[in-house]
């Protein structure tokens, strides 16, 4: 186990459409978080679990964003009726719980394009 | 709410020195990352400070007064692969989230 694996790596989709994307952290990282990075921006939070819990979700996560994270290994990410504004990266990360300082791994990110 | 402040851009010459400044106001502060970004990949861990004062590691140190709210980045000996953005990013006590900045992008020029 090397990091974080998400996939795919891109994404064109037409509006309206729904996608997942799905992110594979580090084994023994019992914490899993999604950010949505947009050009020149930092990543922003959407969502966080701590094993198979959801702890977190962002209020600017609309009602079309849903992420799961069944057994506490990997996650997926859903967006239903894709926007033209959902278009951006969209990163996981991972970290070991009680280590806060250790800072996240990233995957390499979903890059997300609607149409 | 959460609010941190960095440059937009910044340029520097290779093998100078280069400090990139970063000033939050946070409800809940619990430490401060620095991230490394280069284009089109995810950020790197860089460095973390939750007590006040300098960390040195290698050609990166980073500074922290929890008083004041700053930060910096201090970059030695620039090399051309230190071209990248960097990304401040306070660590909040409310629900172990971090929160980021919107990065500094910085040039290293021959």
């Amino acid at each position: 186990d090397t990091g974080v694996s998400q996939n795919p790596r891109h994404k064109i989709t037409k509006r309206g459409q729904n996608v997942t994307f799905r992110c594979d952290p580090i084994s023994e990282h019992n914490r899993l978080y999604w950010y949505r990075q947009t050009l020149g921006q930092g990543p922003e939070f959407l969502t966080y679990f701590q094993n198979e819990a959801q702890l977190e979700k962002s209020r600017l996560l609309s009602d079309r964003f849903s992420a799961e994270r069944p057994k506490g290994s990997f996650s997926t990410l859903e967006i239903q009726r894709t926007e033209q504004g959902d278009s951006a990266m969209y990163l996981c990360a991972s970290v070991p719980t009680g280590t806060g300082g250790s800072g996240y791994t990233f995957g390499s990110g979903t890059r997300l394009t609607v149409v | 709410g959460q609010n941190i402040d960095q440059p937009t851009e910044m340029t520097a010459t290779e093998g100078a020195i280069v400090q990139i400044n970063c000033t939050y106001q946070t409800s809940g502060f619990n430490g401060l990352f620095w991230y490394q970004q280069h284009a089109g990949e995810a950020p790197t861990f860089l460095s973390y400070n939750v007590l006040d004062g300098l960390e040195e590691k290698g050609r990166f140190s980073s500074f922290l007064s929890r008083s004041k709210g700053y930060s910096y980045l201090l970059l030695k000996e620039l090399q051309m692969k230190d071209s990248a953005s960097y990304l401040c990013a306070v660590f909040h006590t409310g629900g172990f989230k971090t929160i980021f900045g919107a990065g500094t992008r910085l040039f290293v020029k021959a």
